[in-house]
């Protein structure tokens, strides 16, 4: 099975609108973080949030929040009043044993176009 | 603000040569990664390294890679003898700590083999 789902190939989102990318993950650890990276067509991965399994609170960075919903395994970002520059892939990764393990799992991304 | 920086941006060799990929993780950070995207496709782990040696890998890393901390700075990836289907992009990847610490990502080498 696979540990990262993302099932949007590509998402579309007017200027300044809100756009929610659906990540699931499968893990029967108890302790495990998510993680949201952004790669432009640069090429570079940009981290942009972070949420513990353990933390009672939804991650916000910016513009961007992440909701995880801890009993579905879903942890979908929300980027709020997209911009042009907002263009790029997403990835969804994940690390599970937070105490020992240390490799990312990443899922085949979401290519999000910002529509002027 | 400290960033990871690999070298070169782009490696063509020929199948069956050897190659070497550089990276210069973020100069207090314990933990260091690198990472393969095939194009179009999704990062995939190759291998983690602390305290000077592999504390995990996957199965893609096999007996053809290697990787080393030659000195204090530097953490490379070696490919001994390369093959069509190494052709990715090369991210290398640091982190202060291991468990909630986010990795962060070099710019990525793109290796093409021919």
């Amino acid at each position: 099975a696979q540990k990262i789902t993302q099932t949007q190939p590509g998402m579309f989102v007017q200027e300044k609108e809100a756009v929610t990318l659906d990540c699931t993950y499968d893990t029967s650890d108890q302790s495990y973080g998510l993680f949201w990276y952004k790669q432009p067509s640069s090429g570079e991965m940009i981290f942009l949030i972070y949420q513990g399994s353990y933390d009672e609170q939804n991650a916000t960075e910016g513009r961007y929040s992440l909701n995880f919903q801890k009993a579905r395994k879903s942890a979908n970002l929300v980027i709020s009043a997209s911009q042009l520059g907002d263009s790029a892939m997403y990835f969804c990764a994940m690390r599970e044993s937070l105490n020992t393990g240390n490799q990312f799992y990443f899922g085949t991304g979401t290519s999000l176009t910002v529509i002027p | 603000e400290p960033e990871v920086t690999q070298t070169p941006s782009h490696q063509v060799t020929q199948m069956g040569q050897e190659v070497i990929l550089r990276c210069v993780p973020i100069s207090n950070h314990l933990y260091f990664y690198w990472y393969r995207q095939i194009l179009g496709q999704k990062v995939e782990f190759l291998v983690s390294f602390y305290n000077n040696e592999i504390s995990e890998k996957s199965e893609i890393f096999d007996d053809q890679f290697s990787v080393e901390r030659p000195d204090g700075s530097n953490f490379t990836l070696k490919i001994r003898s390369t093959k069509l289907e190494d052709s990715a992009m090369y991210f290398c990847a640091s982190s202060e700590g291991a468990g909630t610490y986010e990795q962060y990502f070099g710019p990525g080498t793109r290796l093409t083999v021919t």
